[in-house]
Parts: structure tokens; sequence; C-alpha cells
């Protein structure tokens, strides 16, 4: 089945430890996207990549770090820099990211205790 | 990109048709409306989208009015599966960014 996986779905780590989030997809989709989503609210977004070896930055992006060294995997990395990395992880991708339909994933949520 | 409005939270009974309403006063010519729901503790899911004409899947109906300053989603026969949180987006054709506001939490009542 194609779709977005987001490994693991619950992660726990203590503060100032940096932690990474899986995201894969098997789409064949060139854009992927990382978003942030706090307990009732709408989601921001952290990174998008357009294509591989190419990212950008969102609007919240300090305290985060992402890579894409291949099309189908866009890992974030939560560093000990961001001051509130308690949330809901949301992953991404979308056929070419010009204004077309994006597919998540599951979601990780992050707790830092 | 536009910015939109949406009521917090509408209730609807089961089997009954639910409408949800966004406003989006602020669009321009190019872009488009989206809909996307979110399950509690899921990821958001696609339903619909459009520019200017009415829209209709096997998931709901869009139906954006004339001067496209608003649009209304239709869920024809909403059952308990259909508690989710809808967001309302408007999005540049070609631009990059898709800002999620709160949405509308959409309770599906036996």
């Amino acid at each position: 089945d194609g779709g977005i996986t987001q490994s693991p779905k619950y992660l726990f780590r203590k503060e100032g430890q940096n932690v990474t989030l899986s995201c894969e997809q098997n789409l064949n989709h060139d854009a992927m996207y990382w978003y942030r989503q706090d307990p009732g609210q709408g989601l921001r977004l952290i990174y998008y990549s357009q294509i591989v070896n190419d990212f950008q930055k969102g609007d919240i992006a300090e305290g985060y770090s992402v890579s894409r060294e291949k099309k189908e995997s866009f890992p974030l990395t939560v560093t000990s820099a961001q001051k509130n990395p308690t949330a809901f992880y949301l992953c991404a991708s979308s056929i070419e990211g010009r204004g077309d339909t994006q597919y998540f994933g599951p979601g990780t949520r992050l707790t830092v205790l | 990109d536009a910015k939109t409005t949406q009521p917090t939270s509408m209730d609807c009974a089961e089997g009954r048709a639910a409408n949800l309403p966004c406003n989006h006063s602020t669009i321009s010519g190019n872009e488009y409306v989206y809909w996307y729901r979110q399950i509690h503790s899921q990821g958001p899911q696609y339903i619909i989208h459009g520019l200017k004409n009415n829209e209709t899947n096997e998931m709901a109906s869009l139906i954006i009015t004339e001067d496209r300053k608003s649009s209304t989603l239709i869920l024809p026969h909403a059952t308990l599966r259909d508690t989710a949180v809808y967001y309302c987006i408007v999005r540049v054709d070609g631009g990059f960014k898709t800002i999620f506001g709160a949405g509308t939490r959409l309770f599906v009542k036996a």
C-alpha cells in the first residue's frame, strides 16, 4: 500500500536531548513537509522540501533541523534549542508542492520530560 | 495567502446533512479553496478543493459563492465517523505554504 509512515507514534525524551522523528513515503512525491500541532490549535509549518537535497524554513523552524538525502525520506530533528518541543508532529507529502493536495502521515506525539 | 474564518464548533444529527461554512473575503483570483479534516490524534485527510465552480466527490460537496468570498462544505449524510475538525484553507496556485487555522470541530450525534 502506498502512503506515508511516521515512527514512532509516541516518543518520550529527557529535556536537553536531541531527537529525530522519522518520515517515509512511497508515493513518489517530490515535496515533503513537517508541521507541528499543539493542543486545540491548527498546524504550523516547520520545514518543507520541494526536491531532494533542498529544503526551506517554514514559519517556526527555530530549534529544528531536517535533511532530504533521499526522495522517500525527510527526517526531522528536534534539538535542545527548541524551547517547547512537546507537541504532535505531522509529516506530509505532495506530488509537486505547487498548490497541490497534501497527504499526511499518522503523526508522532513527542513528550519531553 | 488569504485568511479564513470558520465557526469554532458545530453539531449535526446522524444521517442529516452537515453544512460547514467558511469565510474567505480576501481571497484572490488565483487562490483555491481546500478542505481537510482531522480525526482525533490522526493526520489530516484531504476532502475536496475548488476554484470557482461547485465540486462534488465521493466524500463531500463544495459550494463556492459567486463572489468567492465564502464557501460551504456539505457532508450529505453525516455519520458518527465524520466527527472531526474540519479545516478550510485558501492556497495560491503555485504557492507552497498551506496555513491551517483552528478549524471547525464537528460533532455528529446519534
